[in-house]
């Protein structure tokens, strides 16, 4: 099976603009996480979706927000880009019967903000 | 959520077994176990999980102690390939909520 693919790979934008990043969970399942990974905070969750409901969340601003297709493509978008949302994301996806058992992650979306 | 503590570094020799400790002295009942790895420029790689009983399998080991206050990952042989950021990680139920990550253990393998 494929894994988990993320696009773009690389995206740099300007503060103040918004970002959307893709995710294309590897085929079967339904649950898809992203995660914030920086330098000073590690990895942090954001959310988590599940045949398109978003069923957790972490502790981020509303900026930052996200939606799942019918297809389980999963995509998150960050408004009002500010610099410190420059950070590695990365998306996750798991088997429905599996939950956190087993999740596989994506190479993750390189943001940089100017 | 209860929190995990591990060693910010190791080393450890090519071909060599690997011992990785985690303390978790606050775990609860439902909560399960999670390894996962990191090596450099790439995503979170799962490694491992379990409760209560040991566990086995392709890539790894994971020894959790009777009390369950502490487990320890197994790397039986370490290749180079393993040199990697290694997490220890609790959930509750195991099947939702979310994986928090902590800083986890840089293991370096010397050949």
């Amino acid at each position: 099976k494929a894994g988990v693919t993320q696009t773009p790979r690389y995206l740099i934008k300007t503060r103040g603009q918004q970002v959307t990043l893709s995710c294309s969970p590897i085929s079967g399942h339904r649950s898809v996480s992203w995660y914030q990974q920086t330098p000073g905070q590690g990895l942090q969750f954001l959310f988590e979706y599940f045949s398109e409901t978003q069923r957790n969340k972490g502790n981020f601003p509303g900026r930052f927000s996200g939606r799942q297709f019918s297809n389980s493509r999963s995509e998150m978008n960050v408004s009002t880009l500010e610099l410190g949302d420059s950070a590695l994301y990365l998306c996750a996806s798991s088997p429905q019967d599996r939950g956190l058992y087993e999740q596989y992650f994506g190479p993750g979306t390189r943001l940089t903000v100017t | 959520d209860a929190k995990t503590t591990q060693p910010n570094s190791m080393e450890s020799n090519e071909e060599e077994p690997v011992h990785l400790p985690c303390n978790h002295s606050t775990i609860s009942g439902t909560d399960y176990i999670h390894w996962y790895r990191q090596l450099p420029s790439q995503g979170p790689e799962y490694v491992i999980h379990g409760l209560t009983s040991n566990v086995n399998n392709r890539m790894a080991s994971l020894a959790i102690a009777e009390d369950r206050k502490s487990s320890t990952l197994i790397l039986h042989r370490a290749t180079l390939r393993d040199a990697a950021v290694y997490y220890c990680i609790l959930t509750y139920g195991g099947s939702q909520g979310n994986l928090i990550f902590g800083k986890g253990t840089k293991l370096s393998v010397k050949p």
